[in-house]
């Protein structure tokens, strides 16, 4: 089946730090998303790609679908405590109409 | 209300409960979706529903009904659960085209962190 694999796991860092995580997969891609999770919420929706090499912005954070289609990079700038969470990709494969998740980046930001 | 919305928040249940789980959704959506999420595991799309019409089941328990009156409303009714099915259920909304294709992203609502005994 589709894989998408996220890295890192997890990320200690200190505030005021750059931050940037990565999704890879198997086959092309014709969406990436990227979501923010807090503890006992839902995911929130960060930045949307739809075109390879697709570069956007979302104040600190910066996501770009990669040219090949198969990767996606999320990047967030001077982190903050309130940046605190779990980052996930999602990407919807060329073909098919269900995203795939992969199983996040837990991101701790120490003041 | 804006967004997704669901409830309860929180479920304790036994294995011989039964119970549901609301999703609503205020964003004229078409398509619904309910995933579970496991610690340490990637989401899991569990029931898609496009145009009211359920269009995917992926492999979900019988213990696991959804029901879906209209394109804004979404269900989980749950029987006889296991312990192993602790987790977070979501609940997500989209736009899809004729064919179920999205138009746009999902957006998620909070969620109902369940626990069964």
């Amino acid at each position: 089946g589709q894989q998408l694999n996220q890295s890192p796991q997890s990320m200690f860092i200190q505030e005021g730090e750059d931050v940037s995580m990565n999704c890879t997969s198997s086959s092309i891609f014709n969406t990436w998303l990227w979501y923010k999770q807090e503890p006992g919420e839902g995911p929130v929706l960060l930045i949307a790609l739809y075109k390879a090499g697709e570069l956007t912005s979302n104040g600190r954070l910066t996501a770009q679908f990669g040219i090949t289609r198969k990767d996606s990079f999320l990047n967030i700038s001077a982190s903050r405590p309130s940046d605190v969470g779990i980052y996930f990709c999602a990407g919807l494969p060329s073909g098919t109409y269900k995203y795939i998740f992969g199983t996040g980046t837990r991101l701790k930001v120490l003041a | 209300e804006t967004g997704v919305t669901q409830t309860p928040r929180h479920l304790v249940m036994g294995m011989t409960n039964k119970k549901s789980l609301k999703c609503e959704q205020h964003l004229g959506h078409n398509a619904m979706y309910w995933y579970k999420q496991s610690a340490k595991k990637p989401l899991e799309l569990m029931f898609v529903y496009n145009f009211k019409e359920q269009t995917e089941n992926n492999s979900v328990p019988s213990r696991f009904s959804p029901e879906c009156p209209n394109s804004s409303h979404l269900f989980l009714h749950l029987h006889t659960l296991q312990p192993e099915d602790s987790a977070l259920y979501l609940c997500a909304s989209s736009q899809v085209d004729g064919s179920g294709a999205p138009q746009e992203t999902q957006y998620f609502g909070p969620g109902t962190r369940l626990l069964v005994l």
